[in-house]
């Protein structure tokens, strides 16, 4: 059974580096495009990113301040998003695609909240 | 803005039946890029309802189908019971932008 879990602060100064890490159990992150994708609250769902295999997809509004790495020892991958503002407020979730990275998110994590905030 | 587009609305009696369109473009929907539907509850993540334009995973009913048609993508709820009430999302690879792109959910009440 695959199983995503999301882990990081939860409160980010604005101007600061988001980080999160996305722990993967029951698949390997060798095995298939690992994402990001966020919702702000009561708004709809973001494609941030993808990863698999050293290749990496970024959405193009993100691109500039966005990172994303695997770390195959630990079967995680992780999230950095730069010089965050109030508009980086969301509920930030990692989630499982297919091996061809079409939007076929079967497996995703529960989701954690990160505010921006002073 | 989305580049793909849902009405953010839409309802139905219990045991109607309620289609939810996404309109696309010529670099998402209009390609051969398959079109995914998600349905989310309140304080949940996304869960798959439709893969590869049409197929149900393992649990959902055949209460919930789809079809792509040129730049447009259709989920079809018959059927409906109030605990269909959440919202629908949509989601194809763009070709342009080389991303997933989400239509911009639309809210079912029952």
């Amino acid at each position: 059974q695959v199983q995503l879990q999301e882990s990081g602060p939860g409160l980010v100064k604005p101007s600061e580096t988001l980080s999160l890490t996305c722990s993967v159990s029951g698949s390997s992150i060798t095995a298939s495009y690992f994402t990001w994708i966020r919702q702000p609250a009561g708004k709809g769902l973001e494609w941030i990113g993808r990863i698999f295999d050293g290749n990496i997809d970024y959405n193009p509004s993100l691109q500039s301040r966005v990172t994303m790495s695997l770390d195959t020892t630990e079967n995680r991958f992780s999230l950095r998003l730069m010089s965050v503002t109030a508009a980086d407020t969301a509920v930030y979730y990692c989630a499982r695609d297919s091996p061809l990275g079409e939007g076929n998110f079967q497996h995703w994590g529960p989701g954690t909240l990160v505010t921006v905030s002073s | 803005q989305s580049v793909v587009t849902q009405a953010s609305s839409a309802s139905g009696n219990p045991g109607q039946t309620v289609t939810i369109s996404c309109l696309g473009t010529s670099s998402n929907i209009g390609t051969t890029n398959f079109v995914y539907w998600y349905q989310q509850f309140p304080g949940a993540a996304p869960k798959l309802l439709l893969y590869r334009n049409s197929l149900r995973p393992s649990g959902v009913p055949d209460r919930f189908s789809g079809s792509k048609s040129g730049t447009s993508a259709s989920l079809v709820i018959s059927g409906l019971r109030s605990d269909d009430e959440a919202d629908y999302y949509c989601a194809v690879w763009d070709d342009r932008l080389n991303a997933v792109v989400f239509g911009g959910g639309t809210r079912l009440t029952v």
